[in-house]
């Protein structure tokens, strides 16, 4: 596996479920972000990651919960989500302290809330 | 806030023509300078990375940064079908963290007609 993969590919969830977004970059960078991407908007950061520490949370409502075990692997937890939270979500890594880096991208999970 | 603007568009080029994609961002302090290109329902796609004011060139694509102007543009020379995506531009900023956020703009759509 090169790059950032990310899974499931698309995931429909009931309001009442828990489910879970995984993402993994093989591309030793140090610094991991969750974005979400609504119809017609522009990217939404929600969290950074760098260094395995959490170091943004853009007013993100509760029932999204980011978890960074190690520098390779980040996750979204998700619970009692609403309509509203259908969208298409992107993990990215980069490589901190290096300004001339840019984000490498997932192929991002499309969700959709039932 | 820092923001960065792009026009919306929809841009429509005829096919071998010069598309002209057009960001301006709010912050004197902006270190480096991203275009990203994304299909409909795909991931961003990192095209080009500019650091210094001029040009940039790499194969049909230039990019133009004038930091004076706070502008930052991306060519696109004999515009193709296959070029016909969201284009978005991002700015990595200095200073207030150690971590590589980019801001991103809203993106330019791109349409190339045979």
């Amino acid at each position: 596996e090169t790059g950032v993969t990310q899974t499931p590919r698309h995931l429909v969830m009931g309001m009442t479920n828990k489910k879970s977004l995984k993402c993994e970059q093989h591309l030793g960078h140090n610094a991991m972000y969750w974005y979400k991407q609504s119809a017609k908007k522009p990217l939404e950061l929600m969290f950074v990651y760098s260094l395995e520490e959490r170091v943004e949370n853009n007013s993100v409502p509760s029932r999204f919960s980011p978890e960074c075990p190690n520098s390779s692997h980040l996750f979204l937890h998700l619970h009692t989500l609403q309509p509203e939270d259908s969208a298409l979500y992107l993990c990215a890594s980069s490589q901190d302290g290096d300004i001339n880096y840019g984000y490498t991208f997932g192929s991002g999970t499309r969700l959709t809330v039932v | 806030q820092k923001e960065v603007e792009q026009n919306s568009g929809p841009l429509s080029v005829p096919e071998g023509a010069i598309a002209s994609l057009n960001c301006t961002y709010s912050d004197r302090v902006s270190q480096s300078f991203f275009w990203y290109r994304q299909y409909s329902g795909k991931s961003p796609e990192l095209i080009m990375s500019i650091y210094s004011n001029g040009d940039k060139e790499d194969g049909r694509f230039t990019a133009q940064l004038n930091k004076a102007s706070q502008y930052v543009s991306l060519l696109i020379r004999d515009s193709q079908p296959s070029d016909s995506a969201t284009y978005l531009c991002a700015v990595r900023y200095a200073g207030g963290t150690s971590y590589g956020k980019l801001t991103f703009g809203q993106g330019t759509i791109l349409t190339v007609h045979p």
